[in-house]
């Protein structure tokens, strides 16, 4: 299995700013994933991040609105930009386990956007 | 389509007693669905996994079971206890690495 953690675990920022989100996973991965989970729904996939490559995007979501960095295969980071109340969510990176049906999320960070 | 349906959206049981979730899909060609349980807060934590050929599969107290023909799957939770309290999440993935996710059912268990 793979432990992954995630910084912060809250925030709560205003409107027109960004916010920078951490993932760490306790092993070398090769694809990473960030989910956006709105109140009340299930997780949405955002994008897809391979290390060494661009992330490829989901349909809706942009990456001038989500830029997300891997610079190595235990590391990503996703940045929410220029907030808006719409983007309150809490935040999940995952990854996929050795055995390709095996999927791990991190504990996921609650954005709030006022 | 590829879609993921849950039922019932939420549910409250008495602690001890037995409850059974439900997960119908469409998504094909089907690799495996898999049960999550996400508690406030938490990021999601896999119960089980069925591939095609896997009818049921526990862990404890929660038992899944697939039927690939009518493309539905259960999840039974058995004695309840408090803790159970959580969203469960039902997954299926589609050849490819592709993962669909359902609204999940939100589970309160009351003393």
């Amino acid at each position: 299995s793979a432990v992954i953690s995630q910084k912060p675990s809250r925030d709560i920022c205003q409107r027109g700013t960004s916010l920078t989100i951490q993932c760490q996973v306790d092993s070398q991965v090769t694809m990473m994933f960030w989910y956006r989970q709105q109140p009340g729904q299930s997780l949405t996939l955002i994008a897809t991040a391979n290390q060494g490559s661009e992330a490829t995007y989901e349909s809706g979501f942009v990456i001038d609105k989500f830029p997300i960095s891997r610079p190595n295969l235990t590391f990503s980071t996703l940045t929410v930009s220029n907030m808006s109340p719409e983007d309150s969510s809490i935040y999940l990176c995952s990854v996929t386990g050795q055995a390709y049906h095996e999927q791990y999320f991190g504990p996921g960070t609650r954005l709030t956007v006022t | 389509k590829n879609q993921v349906e849950q039922s019932p959206q939420s549910l409250i049981i008495l602690e001890g007693k037995n409850c059974t979730l439900q997960c119908n899909y469409t998504v094909s060609p089907f690799s495996n669905l898999r049960w999550y349980k996400q508690d406030t807060g938490r990021g999601p934590v896999s119960l089980t996994i069925m591939t095609f050929s896997e009818n049921t599969k526990s862990n404890g107290r929660y038992t899944a079971t697939l039927d690939a023909d009518t493309k539905q799957s259960s999840l039974h939770i058995t004695a309840s206890q408090l803790s159970d309290s959580a969203s469960y999440i039902c997954v299926v993935s589609r050849t490819g690495n592709q993962f669909y996710f359902g609204t999940g059912t939100s589970l309160t268990v009351i003393p």
